[in-house]
């Protein structure tokens, strides 16, 4: 199982993009990256996921190389709502009905004011 | 829908005592996760239901942790006697499938202190 391995804290300011980058150097080859986003006394919620290239959804954009050894997470125009914990996880999803997820410390980001 | 939901939220118990967590899935997941979050470390897998079946318990810390799921709906943790270093955050999630393309839903989790 891939680690991954992420800024422990990121801070921003409203309306800013911010782009956070997590790295999966032994990631294999039938692994998907997800990224998961947490706020404070709740359970976490998933954001995205992709193999390679480009996904984009309602909340975020995912951006993974050709070599798939990092990728980022972009947050467009980032509101104090987005102050969270954001998780990448790095997995191999279709291994029969085993589909435990493996957790980093995750990013603490912060939007201020 | 509802979402997955845990009760108790908070539950403070002494060293020794015995605490029972409970998990509501949602409806027609068959599914359900339990992961553990210790203060300060990473949140880590405790086991997976399929219905009923204990499809993968490889995470559960010893024999003190025992989890259930008669009948496929909710499911239960029980810790039996709760030693300090159990405390922490216990997240139930479930799935419709364990496919790619299905994701895990959390609960709020399960805040237990033991003192």
């Amino acid at each position: 199982l891939a680690k991954t391995t992420q800024p422990i804290s990121m801070d921003s300011y409203e309306g800013q993009e911010v782009n956070i980058t997590c790295s999966h150097n032994n990631i294999a080859t039938n692994d998907y990256i997800t990224w998961y986003q947490q706020f404070p006394s709740q359970g976490p919620r998933f954001i995205i996921q992709g193999y390679k290239t480009k996904v984009t959804n309602e909340v975020a954009s995912l951006f993974i190389p050709a070599d798939r050894k990092s990728s980022t997470l972009s947050l467009p125009r980032v509101s104090l709502s987005d102050t969270a914990v954001y998780y990448c996880l790095v997995g191999d999803y279709r291994a029969g009905n085993n589909r435990k997820l493996i957790w980093g410390l995750g990013t603490s980001l912060a939007v201020n004011p | 829908e509802a979402g997955v939901t845990q009760f108790p939220s908070h539950s403070v118990i002494e060293k020794g005592q015995t605490v029972t967590l409970r998990c509501d899935p949602i409806s027609g997941h068959d599914n359900l996760y339990w992961y553990r979050r210790v203060m300060g470390k990473e949140i880590k897998f405790l086991l997976h239901f399929v219905k009923e079946s204990k499809q993968d318990e490889s995470g559960m810390p010893n024999n003190r942790f025992l989890a259930e799921r008669t009948g496929g709906t909710y499911s239960t943790l029980k810790v039996q006697p709760a030693e300090l270093e159990d405390s922490g955050v216990y997240f139930c999630a479930s799935s419709q499938g364990s496919g790619i393309h299905y994701e895990q839903y959390f609960g709020p989790g399960t805040r237990l202190t033991v003192t």
